[in-house]
């Protein structure tokens, strides 16, 4: 079955240290993958997707398929990265997407 | 215009009300769907609607009945609710009917007495 993993509820670091956000999926294909971030009071939002490859707000995410991974990293963590993060992973059925998320980290940034 | 937006924000209904949520965007969208989030858990996708035509219902209860007049309008039409119901529904809309990013709207928080 097709199922998004991040194995920590909270996490919690000192700003200036590094982050790293665990995300493992479970999917046969090629998988498209995607991280959203919710910050408080705010709208669930786009962070990052894997083949984008790109850098956002210092954060990154390689896909790891032998180990199924797609972990979000950032060297150096800030206060205003305090969140809710969500792994998620995209399907396609029936010629429409269906985003599986994960059960999400809260992130706390501590000063 | 860059947002999708829900109305109304809050919604307190009876068992035995119907009421409807409606969702709006206007970025020339091609997809848009339903999500219901509980609390401290992530959101999970009730229907989606592609090019305005229903693509996937995830075995949602006839209760909640959806509905998408036009490419820019969602609706969630609610009747008979069961107080298990209460939850944040969310609305997204996407570019592409696959592959794309999803644009989130606030939510509408539904209580059910």
């Amino acid at each position: 079955a097709q199922r998004v993993t991040q194995p920590e509820k909270l996490l919690s670091v000192f700003k200036g240290a590094p982050v790293e956000l665990k995300c493992n999926y479970s999917y046969s294909g090629s998988p498209e993958l995607f991280w959203y971030v919710q910050y408080s009071r705010q709208r669930l939002q786009l962070l990052l997707r894997h083949i984008s490859r790109e850098s956002i707000k210092g954060f990154t995410a390689d896909l790891n398929k032998g180990e199924t991974s797609f972990h979000l990293k950032k060297p150096f963590a800030q206060e205003e990265d305090s969140a809710m993060y969500y792994c998620a992973l995209s399907l396609i059925i029936q010629g429409a997407q269906k985003l599986v998320f994960g059960q999400g980290t809260r992130l706390t940034i501590n000063p | 215009d860059t947002e999708v937006t829900q109305t109304p924000k809050h919604l307190v209904m009876g068992m035995t009300n119907k009421k409807s949520l409606k969702c709006e965007q206007h970025m020339g969208h091609r997809a848009m769907y339903w999500y219901k989030q509980k609390a401290k858990k992530p959101p999970e996708l009730m229907f989606v609607y592609s090019y305005e035509k229903l693509s996937i219902n995830e075995s949602v209860p006839s209760r909640f009945s959806p509905e998408c007049p036009n490419s820019s309008l969602l609706n969630l039409h609610l009747h008979a609710l069961q107080p298990e119901d209460s939850a944040l529904y969310l609305c997204a809309s996407s570019r592409a009917t696959v592959g794309d990013e999803q644009y989130f709207g606030p939510g509408t928080r539904l209580t059910v007495t």
